[in-house]
Parts: C-alpha cells; structure tokens; sequence
C-alpha cells in the first residue's frame, strides 16, 4: 500500500525558514516523481514543486521560486521540501504527492501545517 | 501561465440526479505527443485530494463508473450521472501540459 506521510510543518515567524519531509512506503521510491502542493486555510489547491525520480527535472511555482528548494534522498525513501524567506501567505497546508509514468498527482500524504506568523 | 477556470463554484444537487462542472483553460491542453494533460481530483470533507479522472477521460483504478470526464483543447466538462450522498466535497481541475495549474475548485453538496 502506497503511503506518504509528511512531517515538519508547525508555527515560524515571517523571515523564518522550516523543513518538511515526506516518508514513502509501499512502492519503489526511487522510480517516481514526487510533488508538493499547498492548500491555505478555506482556500483552494496550488502546486508548489516537483522533483524527477533521479532529482535531474527540478520545478517550482512562481510564487516560491528563490525561497523554497525541493530536494529528495532515494537512499531514504524521503521527500523534503526547505522552506526559507517565510510569508504570511506560505501559511498553508502541505501535501505530498506522487506522481506515475501515465497519471500525476495520483497517490497523497495527509498534509502538514505550516502557519507563518508573528 | 496557464490559467484553469471552472464553473459553477458550487454546486447543490438532490441525490440520484446527474451534474456537471466546466473547466476550461487559457491554452490548449493537447500535447504535441497526441495526449490532452487535462486532470480531475475531488477532495472530500477532512481528506486529502484524490484523482478521479486523467488525460480527460480515463477513471482512475476504483473510480466509480458514475463519474465520467470529456472535452478537448480548452474546454472540459466532469459528469457525475447519479449523485450520491459520498461525492460531496469540492472538485478540482488541473492542467499537467505546462507544469501543473489548479483550477479555483467546485463545490458541490447535497440537497
């Protein structure tokens, strides 16, 4: 069974930076792409970043991009996400997700709580 | 960027009667590999989202049959042919052709 569950997420002050991460299980880690997409509190879904199997194809939303940096360790079935240069508007939930060959976005973790503020 | 919009924004339904949800797209979604990057998620009350539908048309594994995707190019419809009580939630279209961009989500409860 495929299971993804994200973990770093918690209460950082505007300027701050945090680390999520991502543990997987139940499949080969190291053969998908992986994802994180947001979620701020009543609002909708937004794509964050996405990472290739072997870290080669790296991509970020505009809105993150210069501050976050997805990065993964096959080694440690493990998915991170650096968070740096907090804003109020990264407060959010985020989610993992896996990507396969055909369809994206097909398996995700139950999300973790980034909350920015003073 | 493409940009994904999608109506209506929400969406009230009596059980056992069908809906649907538009999305339509700022560009074409039809890849030059011949496939259209066009997805739908439906994330319930309290859950994380779950794919419904890829590549237009194709239901994920244990997707009921009830559900059904079409369209093409730009714009794209989601059908539900009989609601029942457990497809409330909010509906999400996505495009996957130019990284992934989410429409603003549908809203869909039961009368």
């Amino acid at each position: 069974e495929v299971q993804l569950v994200e973990s770093g997420g918690g209460l950082v002050k505007p300027g701050g930076s945090l680390r999520l991460s991502c543990a997987a299980s139940g499949f080969t880690f190291s053969s998908y792409s992986m994802n994180w997409v947001r979620q701020a509190p009543g609002k909708g879904l937004e794509w964050v970043s996405s990472i290739s199997s072997s870290s080669s194809y790296i991509y970020y939303a505009d809105s993150v991009k210069g501050r976050f940096t997805i990065s993964r360790d096959n080694a440690k079935n493990s998915l991170y996400l650096q968070m740096n240069s907090l804003r109020a508007e990264d407060t959010a939930v985020y989610y993992c997700a896996r990507d396969s060959p055909i369809v994206v976005l097909n398996y995700w973790g139950q999300g973790t709580l980034v909350t920015v503020s003073s | 960027d493409i940009v994904m919009t999608q109506t209506p924004l929400s969406l009230s339904v009596t059980p056992g009667q069908p809906a649907s949800i538009s999305c339509k797209s700022s560009q074409s979604l039809l890849h030059s590999d011949g496939k259209t990057y066009l997805y739908w998620y439906l994330q319930k009350p309290g859950q994380s989202p779950q794919l419904l539908i890829y590549e237009v048309s194709s239901r994920f594994s244990g997707v009921p049959d009830r559900f059904s995707g079409s369209g093409s190019g730009t714009d794209f419809t989601l059908k539900i042919s009989r609601v029942e009580a457990e497809d409330v939630g909010v509906y999400y279209c996505m495009q996957g052709i130019h990284l992934r961009t989410f429409g603003q989500g549908t809203k869909v409860e039961i009368k």
